[in-house]
This record gives structure tokens, C-alpha cells and sequence, in this order.
């Protein structure tokens, strides 16, 4: 278990819809980063957040947001959505940030199927 | 345009054997280079970092290695295990950059 929480699980939906997915940071991590894993792309970063504070942003297409609250947990938000949308999403904490070679403890992720 | 190159096939070995992965890459100037472990439908873990003014780190029965000239990391398991097969994920960062960039991943199994 690496203290950092996902919600939900799975998560079924229908193209078009939006929808919202959760992490809790482990205790005392301040960085938060967003990942996509599909079968074809591999693990591709989509944003970082240090502190509620965007720190650095990858692919991240303009139809996805994301944000870091004051209590340090952090929302994904995906709308529009397609089937290529489809795909586990995983959020990873560090202490730091990632310029510092610190290590990210990945969530189980939330496995995405839009139908 | 930056790669991060890792084998697609399968690398398939004996248990006892030692097992060497390959991370090569073009286009950047890492500052560090880290190796991640990952399980079917899991996150990935994390295993361990390089950093660019190193040529080689130990962990247990794993080494890592670190080429900046040959532009390659090899990752090693010796007296590999059954319980070592996964997928092994190499990530670095370039210089002054931000965000990382993970390899595909190379599958291992390892047969008792």
C-alpha cells in the first residue's frame, strides 16, 4: 500500500459525459501528478500540482482539468468525454517535486470506460 | 524528438538467472534516470533512481546502471524469482524539465 488513495475504482460511463476522479496525496506530500495509461501510449504524465500550485503540464488535452485543494487532495476532471478517453488513470504524490529526482508513490488508479 | 526506448518483447528467463533490462534514449540530457516495477492493473513502484554523475547503483539483487555517453541504462535482477515478473518501467527527467517521461516498459517473466 503506498498511502495514496484513489476514487472511485471503476468507473462506467457514456461518451459525452464528464466526470471526476479523486486522490488523496500521501501524509505530507505536497506534489501531486496525474497520469494516463492506455494499452497503446503507456504511461503518459498529464499535470503536476505542487502545493495548489500548477507546477507542470504534459499532454493534457484542453477538455481535462484538473486542481489541487488546500487540504492537498486533488481532482481530476474529464468532460466530453470519447471512447479514446477510455484508460486507467493514476495519480502519484511526492514529497517534492520531480525536478529533485524524489520518488512518486503511485495510487491503484481508476480504471475509465466510456461506452 | 525526445524517445524513451525500452524492449516490447517479453524477455523470458530461467529462476536463478540474471535478468537485464535495457532503457535507451535520444534527445535529452537526464538529470536522473529512475526504474519502476508495475503489476497487472496496479500503479506503478517504485524501485530506484540514478542520477546522471553515477555509473551504477545497488539495491539487493537489483543493479541499475547508467551510460550517458551510450545514451543507456541496464537494469538488472540476479538469482531472478518467479515473483519478479511484472513489468519494469524506466522514467527520467531531462535537464530543467519538469515533467517525466516514462519508457513503455519491458515485460519480464521469469519461469520456475
Amino acid at each position: 500500500d503506498s498511502g495514496v488513495t484513489q476514487t472511485p475504482k471503476h468507473l462506467i460511463t457514456a461518451t459525452g459525459q464528464r466526470v471526476t476522479l479523486r486522490c488523496s496525496p500521501r501524509s505530507g506530500d505536497l506534489s501531486v501528478y496525474w497520469y494516463q495509461q492506455s494499452l497503446d501510449q503507456g504511461l503518459q504524465f498529464l499535470i503536476q500540482y505542487y502545493n495548489g500550485e500548477e507546477r507542470a503540464k504534459g499532454n493534457i488535452l484542453e477538455r481535462f482539468s484538473a486542481q489541487q485543494f488546500p487540504d492537498l487532495h486533488s481532482e481530476l476532471n474529464l468532460s466530453s468525454l470519447e471512447l479514446g478517453d477510455s484508460a486507467l488513470y493514476f495519480c502519484a504524490s511526492s514529497v517534492g517535486g520531480w525536478d529533485r529526482g524524489e520518488t512518486q508513490y503511485f495510487g491503484p488508479g481508476t480504471r475509465l470506460l466510456v461506452l | 524528438s525526445q524517445k524513451i526506448e525500452q524492449n516490447s518483447e517479453a524477455l523470458n528467463i530461467q529462476e536463478g538467472k540474471t535478468a537485464t533490462l535495457t532503457c535507451n534514449y535520444t534527445n535529452y540530457s537526464p538529470a536522473y534516470l529512475q526504474w519502476y516495477r508495475q503489476d497487472p492493473g496496479r500503479g506503478p513502484v517504485f524501485l530506484l533512481l540514478i542520477r546522471e554523475n553515477e555509473k551504477e547503483k545497488r539495491k539487493e539483487r537489483l543493479k541499475v546502471t547508467f551510460d550517458t555517453t551510450l545514451k543507456q541504462s541496464l537494469f538488472h535482477i540476479t538469482a531472478s524469482q518467479p515473483a519478479d515478473s511484472a513489468t519494469y518501467l524506466c522514467a527520467l527527467r531531462g535537464g530543467g524539465s519538469y515533467i517525466p517521461t516514462f519508457g513503455r516498459g519491458t515485460s519480464l517473466i521469469v519461469h520456475p
